[in-house]
């Protein structure tokens, strides 16, 4: 079946410094959505999107999605203890279900 | 967001017995609602597909006698675990909303079968 990559699997930075995570598909998708999932909480959306090479930001998020829209990031900028969690990338394949990708679990050292 | 609920948060059963969760949208009507399993530190396996007034759509290699779905309402779906094994044990999650857009994710149930 249709796979969604994320990388890494995990990232510890101090407090203050930039976090990226990366999410690949081998085939296109149709959109992609984020989720944040806190520990012990469910996942939340974050935000879609659906068009080629599309960027948004929401305050210190940026996201992006690739030309071939194969692939998208994920970017916080100078991070904060709130923003620790598991992030979700969730990529649609026409129109099949979504599949989430395989997360990356961001820690923070304060 | 639109608000979903699951119930129970946390069960424990016996080995052989069958546990039903609950799952209900309760601000918007949802003709469609999704059942994932979460394993610890894993991502989120969609299980099946849960359509109000028809069957649910079972992903390959879930058991569709092994896991129950009923979605009689707008408002709810249940999953049904038959014949509990520990291996069944796992944290289980709902979802409510259209694929095309966001999905609103049920607080999850954490299942544990002894």
């Amino acid at each position: 079946g249709q796979q969604v990559m994320q990388i890494p699997q995990y990232q510890h930075v101090q407090e203050g410094e930039d976090f990226t995570t990366y999410c690949n598909s081998s085939t296109t998708l149709s959109n992609i959505q984020w989720y944040k999932q806190r520990p012990g909480g469910h996942p939340v959306f974050l935000i879609q999107l659906v068009k080629s090479g599309e960027v948004k930001k929401q305050k210190r998020l940026t996201f992006q999605f690739g030309e071939a829209k194969k692939n998208s990031s994920l970017h916080i900028t100078a991070t904060q203890t709130t923003d620790v969690g598991t992030y979700f990338c969730a990529g649609k394949f026409g129109n099949e279900k979504l599949t989430f990708g395989t997360g990356t679990r961001l820690t923070i050292i304060p | 967001g639109a608000v979903v609920s699951q119930h129970p948060s946390r069960v424990i059963c016996k080995s052989g017995t069958s546990v039903k969760i609950e799952c209900r949208s309760l601000d918007f009507q949802a003709t469609t609602m999704f059942w994932y399993r979460q394993f610890p530190k894993k991502s989120l396996m969609l299980m099946a597909t849960s359509n109000e007034g028809s069957k649910a759509t079972y992903e390959q290699g879930v058991e569709k006698d092994k896991f129950l779905i009923n979605h009689a309402s707008l408002t709810l779906s249940t999953l049904t675990v038959t014949s509990a094994h520990p291996e069944d044990s796992s944290f289980y999650i709902c979802s409510a909303g259209s694929v095309s857009y966001e999905q609103y994710f049920g607080p999850g149930t954490r299942l544990t079968v002894t």
